[in-house]
């Protein structure tokens, strides 16, 4: 099976603008769920995704924001782009998103906001 | 909210030493999940608990869960410089938010 991809793998951006990353999980799996991975803060949660509907949320402000389509497939956009959004953004798939579900993550999307 | 602590930060060794890495959440977990991410990768899954004083092995790789599900820890035994990499534990609390709260990881350096 193909792994998880992340398109664009990487990205530049000024202050201000806006960006979406795409994220395609592994054939079968439904839930999709986000990170952000910076070097202070780690990885954090930002959403899950299952069935179209986001199910968990993370605290991060609204300028974050996500969908999944019926493929399961899921994009976020970032509106309003600051410079402490420059980080490495990690997708991860699982079958259910259940409790004890394996997440594969896929390569990340490297945003650096200028 | 919930936290989870990781301790080090960073474990520097000879290739052939121990390692060891600890995980402690504020909260009582459902289960815990270990990642290895190496550099300029992703983070991959090597494994999860679930069970109160749960113990699992991966060949030099030894998983324990707390018997209070509070604290876990990651030793590896005769480290090899395939080792190297940031090793990260993961907590989930139980009910149906499914949010894994990950620890800063400990980054391990084998010198060989």
């Amino acid at each position: 099976k193909a792994g998880v991809t992340q398109t664009p793998r990487y990205l530049i951006k000024t202050r201000g603008q806006q960006v979406t990353l795409s994220c395609s999980p592994i054939s079968g799996h439904r839930s999709v769920s986000w990170y952000q991975q910076t070097p202070g803060q780690g990885l954090q949660f930002l959403f899950e995704y299952f069935s179209e509907t986001q199910r968990n949320k993370g605290n991060f402000p609204g300028r974050f924001s996500g969908r999944q389509f019926s493929n399961s497939r899921s994009e976020m956009n970032v509106s309003t782009l600051e410079l402490g959004d420059s980080a490495l953004y990690l997708c991860a798939s699982s079958l259910w998103g259940g409790a004890t579900d394996t997440q594969y993550f896929g390569p990340g999307t490297r945003l650096t906001v200028l | 909210g919930q936290q989870v602590m990781q301790i080090p930060q960073y474990q520097h060794v000879q290739e052939g030493e121990d390692f060891t890495t600890y995980c402690n959440s504020s909260t009582t977990l459902s289960n815990i999940q270990w990642y290895k991410q190496r550099p300029g990768g992703h983070p991959v899954f090597l494994i999860q608990l679930v069970k109160s004083g749960e113990v699992k092995k991966q060949k030099r790789l030894t998983f324990q869960f707390g018997e209070a599900k509070k604290n876990s820890s990651l030793h590896i035994t005769a480290t090899q410089t395939t080792d190297v990499g940031t090793y990260f534990c993961a907590g989930l609390r139980g009910g149906s938010n499914y949010k894994l709260t990950f620890g800063k990881g400990t980054l391990l350096t084998v010198n060989p």
